[in-house]
């Protein structure tokens, strides 16, 4: 089955820098690739995604980098606020199943 | 609107015990996913519904496991002879159309077996 990584686990940052998380995919079938955020106490909020056919998305602060070859795809935010604080997960799928990262915690320092 | 409702969201139980949790999908969304997400970690996806259907049930650990959704609406989780490693949060989800990219996700219950 699929397996996705995603690094750092933990990572933080001043307010007003940039932001980057990464994560690689095992199984080159997967086609469609979600980046969730979940605050505490929460369930995950869908933020961005993209499919296999586009290398790259933006969303205002937000952007998302695929690189089918290489199986890996990253998140990008851009001039980071507090909210932006919370746990990111990223995740991959084909057909309806969605496997997950393990999750980095994003800490914005003010 | 209203989004994804799961009850309780709290559920502490002893171990042996059986226990349901409930979802309430956002009303006209013919799919419904469970996921479990244990600490520190992603969510682990359990079993999906197409209407009634359980379309795909690959991620029930074991049998103590069932889901149902007898009217293609609301959906029960049911653990039988709860173990401690049941311990998590259970999540659900649903979608109108049954594509992946639509997901919605609920608060989750945050199930303790002692």
């Amino acid at each position: 089955g699929e397996n996705v990584e995603q690094h750092p686990s933990t990572l933080s940052v001043q307010e007003g820098d940039s932001a980057v998380i990464k994560c690689t995919y095992s199984d080159s079938a997967s086609n469609y690739f979600p980046w969730y955020k979940q605050e505490l106490g929460k369930g995950p909020q869908l933020i961005i995604d993209i499919r296999s056919n586009v290398g790259e998305k933006k969303d205002q602060r937000i952007a998302v980098t695929l690189n089918k070859t290489a199986k890996h795809f990253s998140l990008h935010i851009t001039e980071t606020q507090p909210e932006d604080s919370a746990v990111y997960f990223c995740a991959a799928s084909m057909a309806e199943k969605l496997t997950f990262g393990t999750g980095t915690r994003l800490t914005i320092i003010p | 609107g209203a989004g994804v409702s799961q009850t309780p969201s709290n559920k502490v139980t002893e171990k042996g015990k059986y226990v349901e949790l409930r979802c309430d999908p956002i009303s006209g969304h013919t799919a419904l996913y469970w996921y479990r997400q244990s600490l520190g970690q992603g969510p682990e996806f359990l079993i999906y519904f197409q209407g009634t259907g359980a379309a795909d049930d690959s991620g029930l650990p074991n049998d103590r496991f069932f889901a149902v959704r007898p009217e293609g609406s609301v959906s029960t989780l049911k653990i039988q002879r709860t173990e401690r490693g049941d311990s998590a949060v259970y999540l659900c989800a649903s979608s109108p159309m049954g594509t992946v990219e639509t997901q919605y996700f609920g608060p989750g219950t945050r199930l303790l077996v002692l």
